[in-house]
Parts: structure tokens; C-alpha cells; sequence
């Protein structure tokens, strides 16, 4: 199985809003809504911040938000702020009843 | 809070088998019907997950890694695990144990070990 497809590289400066897609097939980010977002500072532990596609766990800022359309599915960060900087991953459900990430997305805050 | 910790070897030479051990405080593995899982990050790339399993030992496996790959669970201990054989330098990263948010799913790891980081060198 592939990673799902998200952009190397993003980047905004403080108070933007910033997007990032993720894309996959049928067989997992549209068949099902069983879409995640990670966010990972070097040296920790990645941190959820999106679960089932649009819903944020408890204590996850609300600048934080999920959307899907088809095969692909974004997260949108609103009114960015420094601490954001971070690389950023998707995962999915699959039809084989497994889990894909995407190969991550480094966001810079300028 | 639950909390999960890493434990195993730094190094191991390859060709021979990685075992980790994910240890779960503050909670019963067994009391609630969640999976546990075990995603890798090798240096420099992105998230890999490995396997989950479920509390009652129901098993899912990365394509990948199914045929070198074993994970398991021990109630007893309140600990899972996980074997990785005939390693190869591939097979260096960084491992983490984590635990969905939600229970009966897959996918939305919340709670995660600190991470270890594993080498294959002989």
C-alpha cells in the first residue's frame, strides 16, 4: 500500500490561515470517514488533533479543523501561531482493515 | 491519565529479531475494547504504522511488514508487544506504542509512548 499524498512543504506567516491535503483513493481516505491528523514536533510523541475526519479531540485548540471531499481530505489551521511550526501527517482507514499515513507535511511559520 | 512505555533493546544486529515490549500504567489493558498499536518513524522519513491488536488478541498488519511481524498481547503483564525478525538496517527508527482515542477503532492514536529509538548494526 502507498502513503497517502500530502504536500512536502507548507507555509504561512502568524495569524494566516494555512491548509493541507492529503490524498488517497477510494480503498481508504473516500471510502471511509476514518480520517486523522497528527501533529509532530522533533522529539516527541506525534499529538492528534483530528479524528473521524472533522472532530478535534478534547483540549485540541479550535483553530484546528478537518474536511474531506472524494479521495482527499485537508486540515485547515487557522490564525497560525509559531508553536504550529511542526510537521504534520494524515492517516487513514483502509478496505484491507489497516492504517496508511501520509509522508508527512513540514509547515513553516515565517 | 493511561500512559504507555517503551522497553527493548537500542541495538540489534541485523538479520537476527527485534522485540519490544509496550507497558500500559494507570489502566487495565483488558478492561476497555480498544486496540493497541505500534507505528515506527525511521530517521529522516515519515510515520509507518506496523500492527495493532485488539484487547481480545484480534490482529491487523501492515502489508509490509506481515510476513517478519508479530504483535501480541499479555493481560497478565498488562503489556503487548511486538517481534520484528530478520531486521536489516531498514528497520531503523524510532518506535512508538500508542492507543486510539476512540475505542473499537483503528486509527486516531491519542495516547503514545515516549518513543525508542532502535539501530540495526552489527
Amino acid at each position: 500500500q502507498s502513503a497517502l499524498t500530502q504536500p512536502a512543504s507548507v507555509s504561512g506567516s502568524p495569524g494566516q490561515s494555512i491548509t493541507i491535503s492529503c490524498t488517497g483513493t477510494s480503498s481508504d481516505v473516500g471510502g471511509y470517514n476514518y480520517v486523522s491528523w497528527y501533529q509532530h514536533h522533533p522529539g516527541k510523541a506525534p499529538k492528534l488533533i483530528i479524528y473521524d475526519v472533522n472532530n478535534r479531540p478534547s483540549g485540541v485548540s479550535n483553530r484546528f479543523s478537518g474536511s474531506k471531499s472524494g479521495n482527499t481530505a485537508s486540515l485547515t489551521i487557522s490564525g497560525l501561531q509559531s508553536e504550529d511550526e511542526a510537521d504534520y501527517y494524515c492517516s487513514s482507514y483502509t478496505r484491507s482493515s489497516t492504517l496508511l499515513f501520509g509522508g508527512g507535511t513540514e509547515l513553516t511559520v515565517l | 491519565q493511561l500512559q504507555l512505555q517503551e522497553s527493548g533493546p537500542g541495538l540489534v544486529k541485523p538479520s537476527e529479531t527485534l522485540s519490544l515490549t509496550c507497558t500500559v500504567s494507570d489502566g487495565s489493558i483488558s478492561s476497555s475494547t480498544y486496540y493497541w498499536g505500534w507505528i515506527r518513524q525511521p530517521p529522516g522519513k515519515g510515520l509507518e504504522w506496523i500492527a495493532s491488536i485488539y484487547f481480545s488478541g484480534s490482529t491487523h498488519y501492515n502489508p509490509s511488514l506481515k510476513s517478519r511481524a508479530t504483535i501480541s498481547i499479555d493481560t497478565s503483564k498488562n503489556q503487548f508487544s511486538l517481534n520484528l525478525t530478520s531486521v536489516t538496517a531498514s528497520d531503523t527508527a524510532v518506535y512508538y506504542c500508542a492507543r486510539p482515542y476512540v475505542s473499537v477503532q483503528l486509527d486516531g492514536f491519542d495516547i503514545w509512548g515516549q518513543g525508542i529509538r532502535v539501530t540495526v548494526s552489527s
